[in-house]
């Protein structure tokens, strides 16, 4: 099973500045890599799929890099809404399907 | 507008069994492979099973193996997740979620739409 370790645990940012949110697997995934927001009480919604495509209606503000072992998602000017908990997710060897342990970002 | 609504949820002791549904709208449900993702309270997620678009393959996580079974039922657009054995540990909010792409052999491993989940609690 592939482990995803994601850094920072919590990531405390002021409104309008970048975020940048860690994912690192136990072996490649090639760029079989998504990421996901959740905010409290809501389902997930994806962000980020194929390591670095946005999905449908995502804005351009949020964006994925990376490939084999290493990715990162940066939020580039942090909105209000944008608070919430990211949890990156490998699909390239299953199963399992593994997600990371989520990264809080919060407001400073 | 793709919806997915899960119902079934409930408090049953350890040992027992629950019946998982999520009822599919909004796109052509049988060309699409779709998944179960759980959320224990306060914790992360945790990939539980998933189907092909077809149901004629299905993968488990290896905690719910010989203990859970996925299906689904193209004439209702609806997927089920029936869970027998069932623990303390299996106490989690329950996710279906759709995968994005259009393939009823395949399964890709993204989850594009969610639903938002179904409380199972196991406790005596």
């Amino acid at each position: 099973e592939i482990v995803m370790t994601q850094s920072p645990a919590t990531l405390s940012v002021s409104p309008g500045e970048r975020a940048t949110l860690s994912c690192r697997a136990s072996q490649s995934v090639s760029s079989n890599l998504a990421w996901y927001q959740q905010k409290p009480g809501q389902a997930p919604r994806l962000l980020i799929y194929g390591a670095s495509t946005r999905a449908t209606g995502i804005p351009a503000r949020f964006s994925g890099s990376g490939s084999g072992a290493e990715f990162t998602l940066t939020i580039s000017s942090l909105q209000s809404e944008d608070f919430a908990v990211y949890y990156c997710q490998q699909y390239n060897n299953w199963p399992p399907v593994t997600f990371g342990q989520g990264t809080k970002v919060e407001i400073k | 507008e793709v919806q997915l609504v899960e119902s079934g949820g409930g408090l049953v002791q350890p040992g027992g069994s629950l019946r998982l549904s999520c009822a599919a709208s909004g796109f052509t449900f049988g060309n699409y492979a779709m998944s179960w993702v759980r959320q224990a309270p306060g914790q992360g997620l945790e990939w539980v099973s998933a189907i092909s678009g077809s149901g004629g393959y299905t993968y488990y996580s290896d905690s719910v193996k010989g203990r859970f079974t996925i299906s689904r039922d193209s004439s209702k657009d609806t997927l089920y997740l029936q869970m027998n054995s069932l623990r303390a540990e299996d106490t989690a909010l329950y996710y279906c979620g759709k995968d994005p792409h259009y393939d009823s052999s395949g399964y890709y491993g993204v989850i594009d739409y969610w639903g938002q989940g179904t409380l199972v609690t196991v406790s005596s």
